[in-house]
């Protein structure tokens, strides 16, 4: 089945614990992204990669580190994590080319990721 | 910069009843992709519907429409027959042709479904 995988699901953690959410595809995309969600304000870019090794921030990048080393991961780093990153997490990913007929552009999401930091 | 304004925080519409979601954006871009997603509270991320600028004719997925007006720059969705499990939050997206095409996100508008 083609998916996005996030892991954890859900994380309590406390302030300056470094941690890792993980992000898996089985799609072959050479795009993904990671997203927070927080109540009134949808869905923020932190970081994005258009493909291994190549990495660039989002709207939301403080806080934050990733890394592209295969096409399939791109996990999100949180070095020292503070209240204020308490969120919902989304990875997501897609094809990259033009046109919507084959799905290029069209980002798949993950369950997401519940982070509570304490 | 690119924005995406949902401008009804919550809507309610009766079963089998017709319901529109309003969606504006800003760019001075040409050639974009504009998407609608649902998030039920499972919290999954589904596209419902999409559509690229350049297409003049309404996207349409059975019973979701959009009714895009370029020049407007509005992009609304509309439910028809709606279902309980319509009930969801819905997010308006726009992104960007090219190489950095960010997918940046409206506010979202939360839909509730009477029976």
């Amino acid at each position: 089945e083609a998916q996005v995988t996030q892991n954890p699901r859900y994380l309590i953690t406390v302030t300056g614990k470094k941690l890792t959410v993980t992000c898996s595809q089985n799609m072959n995309h050479e795009y993904m992204s990671w997203y927070r969600q927080d109540p009134g304000l949808g869905l923020r870019q932190i970081y994005y990669s258009m493909n291994v090794e190549v990495t660039d921030k989002g709207d939301v990048p403080e806080g934050y580190k990733v890394s592209r080393k295969e096409k399939r991961n791109f996990p999100l780093i949180l070095e020292s994590p503070s209240p204020n990153q308490t969120s919902l997490y989304f990875c997501a990913s897609s094809l990259w080319g033009t046109g919507t007929a084959s799905g290029a552009n069209v980002l798949t999401f993950g369950a997401g990721s519940r982070l509570t930091v304490l | 910069a690119q924005t995406v304004t949902q401008s009804q925080p919550e809507m309610s519409v009766q079963e089998a009843e017709t319901v529109t979601l309003s969606c504006t954006y800003d760019t001075s871009e040409s050639d974009y992709y504009l998407f609608w997603y649902k998030q039920p509270p499972s919290r999954q991320m589904i596209l419902v519907i999409r559509q690229e600028a350049y297409k003049q004719q309404n996207a349409t997925e059975n019973r979701f429409s959009v009714n895009f007006q370029k020049a407007a720059k509005s992009f609304s969705l509309k439910i028809s027959d709606s279902q309980l499990g319509d009930a969801a939050m819905y997010f308006c997206a726009y992104r960007r042709k090219g190489s950095q095409g960010n997918l940046i996100f409206g506010k979202g508008t939360k839909l509730s479904v009477k029976p």
